[in-house]
């Protein structure tokens, strides 16, 4: 219930494609979902946050789409350059002093 | 500034040693946090200071030993390590430790057992 699962393990991209992450969890408690990306030899840092009163938010190329009934929510990242390349985790929380629950993490390469 | 400083940027340690890992935020944060990242693997919660007080371990064996001196500080005390800790350690920081806080994390510490 734990758990919060991350697909697909790695993804390769065109420049200037789609590249789009996926994450799925089960515990309805589950109330906060940022997104983080890791440059190799760095510490992650928070791309971006949803809550599940909303079901998009957009900052730049970067968007969360969140379907609470499906349990799901995904990162898509529009016109993908070589600097986008990296390790995205997606991860959830829920209220009280709670850690993160982190996926497994995706390693994304753009390709020129 | 959301920077978290954390030194030294890489260790070598024997079996026998003993070490000290150190991190830094000037935020106004008042929880901390340690993590261990493996390779390809996401990061692994070890401990939670809130408040300069331990609030979470997750059961992590007693050679890592936190340290919170004060509010701006988090110190990790490292005895006896084996092999398999060879990992990044990662520090962050947040707000209070609260829901739905950006936890800002430092570059991490690459550690290596001998």
């Amino acid at each position: 219930q734990q758990q919060v699962k991350q697909s697909p393990q790695s993804l390769i991209v065109q420049k200037g494609g789609i590249s789009i992450i996926n994450c799925a969890y089960e515990n309805t408690a589950f109330d906060y979902f940022p997104w983080y990306q890791q440059f190799p030899g760095k510490g992650p840092a928070l791309l971006i946050a949803i809550r599940p009163d909303v079901s998009e938010k957009k900052e730049g190329r970067f968007t969360i789409s969140f379907n609470k009934s499906a349990k799901q929510f995904s990162l898509h990242i529009m016109d993908s350059q070589p600097g986008d390349s990296a390790t995205y985790f997606c991860a959830a929380s829920f209220s009280g002093n709670t850690p993160l629950v982190f996926g497994k993490g995706t390693r994304l390469s753009v390709i020129a | 500034d959301t920077e978290v400083t954390q030194t030294p940027k890489h260790l070598v340690m024997g079996m026998t040693n003993k070490k000290s890992l150190k991190c830094e935020q000037h935020m106004g944060h008042r929880a901390m946090y340690w993590y261990k990242q493996k390779a390809k693997k996401p990061p692994e919660l070890m401990f939670v200071y809130s408040y300069e007080k331990l609030s979470i371990n997750e059961s992590v064996p007693s050679r890592f030993s936190p340290e919170c001196p004060n509010s701006s500080l988090l110190n990790l005390h490292l005895h006896a390590l084996q092999p398999e800790d060879s990992a990044l350690y990662l520090c962050a920081s947040s707000q209070e430790g609260g829901l739905g806080e950006t936890q800002y994390f430092g570059p991490g510490t690459r550690l290596l057992v001998l």
